[in-house]
């Protein structure tokens, strides 16, 4: 089965701390892994995904197949990266899957 | 310029009364997608259309339907809502198949009364 598990609900730091938000995966074919995030009353929308293997906002993230990982970092969380964070999974050639884990919420404080 | 419009934002039903919910896009993508997120849930998806051909998702209730007449609009149908069947949904579109950025609408809650 295929799955998408981020096996934190909720994470405080301090402003200034580095941040990772961890995600795993169980997937048996290709994946093609995103972030997306949601700002308080704001819509769900892409933070960045594994292969354009960009920096958005400061944060990063790094596929690990060994680990089937796809943990989401920042060196220095802000007080505006306060939000919910969902990992998501595509299944490359077989696009009608796409999963995403129960999200992270992010508390940055001041 | 809103993107992904859903309507209403907030809809009431009865149990076992019909209800409707609309989305809308002005990116002229060829995917739409519903999903149904309950509280501290991952979004689910339910089923989605690529233009005309519609994919449901193997868990997806009969009680959800789904309708695109055009390539700008979809609807989500509840033939008979249960209490079970409160939550976000959510309406979202990409321009192709795996790999392509969803764009997400603001979602509709559903309370069942």
């Amino acid at each position: 089965a295929q799955r998408v598990t981020q096996p934190e609900k909720l994470l405080s730091v301090f402003k200034g701390a580095p941040v990772e938000l961890k995600c795993n995966y169980s997937y048996s074919g290709s994946p093609e892994l995103f972030w997306y995030v949601q700002y308080s009353r704001q819509r769900l929308q892409l933070l960045l995904r594994h292969i354009s293997r960009e920096s958005i906002k400061g944060f990063t993230a790094d596929l690990n197949k060994g680990e089937t990982s796809f943990h989401l970092k920042k060196p220095f969380a802000q007080e505006e990266d306060s939000a919910m964070y969902y990992c998501a999974l595509s299944g490359l050639g077989n696009f009608n899957k796409f999963y995403f884990g129960s999200g992270t919420k992010l508390n940055v404080k001041p | 310029d809103a993107m992904v419009i859903q309507n209403p934002r907030y809809q009431v039903t009865q149990f076992g009364k019909p209800v409707t919910l609309s989305c809308s896009q002005t990116l002229n993508h060829n995917v739409m997608y519903w999903y149904q997120q309950k509280s501290s849930q991952a979004p689910k998806l339910l089923f989605h259309y690529y233009d005309k051909d519609f994919n449901n998702e193997a868990d997806t209730p009969d009680n959800f339907q789904s309708r695109r007449p055009n390539t700008s609009f979809c609807f989500l149908d509840i033939r008979s809502p249960g209490l079970g069947d409160a939550a976000m949904y959510l309406c979202a579109t990409s321009r192709g198949a795996s790999g392509y950025e969803q764009y997400f609408g603001p979602g509709t809650r559903l309370t069942v009364t």
